[in-house]
């Protein structure tokens, strides 16, 4: 069975630049999260789909990211414009179902690193 | 809110020895609980969680968890070190009562030497 898909893997921009993260969740997996790790961190979630309905975005900065889910499969995550700080990791998981007392495991993709100069 | 605190960003330990990786969980009610390990530039890879009853579990490459709700933890731990395992690890909760939301603590870097 295939993982969780990403691209890019690596991408370096200048700030006030945009930028675009793409993620492609496990066949038949109903919940699809974006995860920002910075250095040193553990990650924090920015926006969580269940399909193409969003569940959770109260920690992604709406002035300048976004993120779609349309026809409920894969996903883009957009920044613009970079900041210096956006500079992270950004890992896509993807769950079965996403629903609350499931307990479920969530699967990571590789991640996109993305460095802001 | 629930939060997740691990001790020590660093933990070293030679080959061969114990692995004990310590996590404790603020909540009012006791969550789920999850053990995450990332490899250098790769993603996050479940190693157990805690979902049930049984407070004791066992994990991928012999690594296990003891859940104790008097105290608010939830250690990793393995009785024998390989190199192999060294990376960075990950405590998570996520509640009981709401969507899969995985907060997770600020990770732990095991390094193992020979």
């Amino acid at each position: 069975e295939a993982g969780v898909a990403q691209s890019p893997r690596y991408k370096i921009i200048e700030k006030r630049q945009s930028v675009a993260f793409w993620c492609n969740p496990i066949s038949g997996h109903a919940t699809l999260y974006w995860y920002q790790q910075i250095l040193g961190q553990g990650p924090k979630l920015l926006i969580q789909f269940q399909n193409n309905g969003v569940v959770d975005d109260s920690q992604l900065p709406k002035d300048r990211f976004s993120a779609e889910r349309l026809k409920g499969v894969d996903s883009t995550l957009k920044i613009q414009p970079a900041k210096l700080e956006d500079s992270a990791v950004y890992l896509c998981a993807s769950s079965l179902r996403g629903t609350p007392t499931s307990g479920e495991t969530q699967y990571f993709g590789p991640g996109t690193r993305l460095l802001v100069l | 809110a629930q939060s997740v605190t691990q001790l020590g960003s660093h933990v070293s330990v030679s080959e061969g020895a114990l692995v004990l990786l310590r996590c404790n969980y603020s909540s009012s009610v006791p969550p789920y609980l999850f053990w995450y390990v990332q490899y250098p530039n790769q993603g996050l890879q479940l190693l157990l969680k805690y979902t049930s009853a049984a407070t004791l579990v066992k994990g991928i490459n012999g690594f296990e968890a003891e859940f104790k709700k008097s105290e608010t933890s939830f250690h990793l731990t393995k009785p024998s070190a390989h190199m192999s395992d060294a990376a960075e690890y990950f405590c998570a909760v996520t509640p009981r009562d709401g969507y899969s939301t995985l907060t997770f603590g600020k990770g732990t870097m095991l390094l193992v030497s020979p």
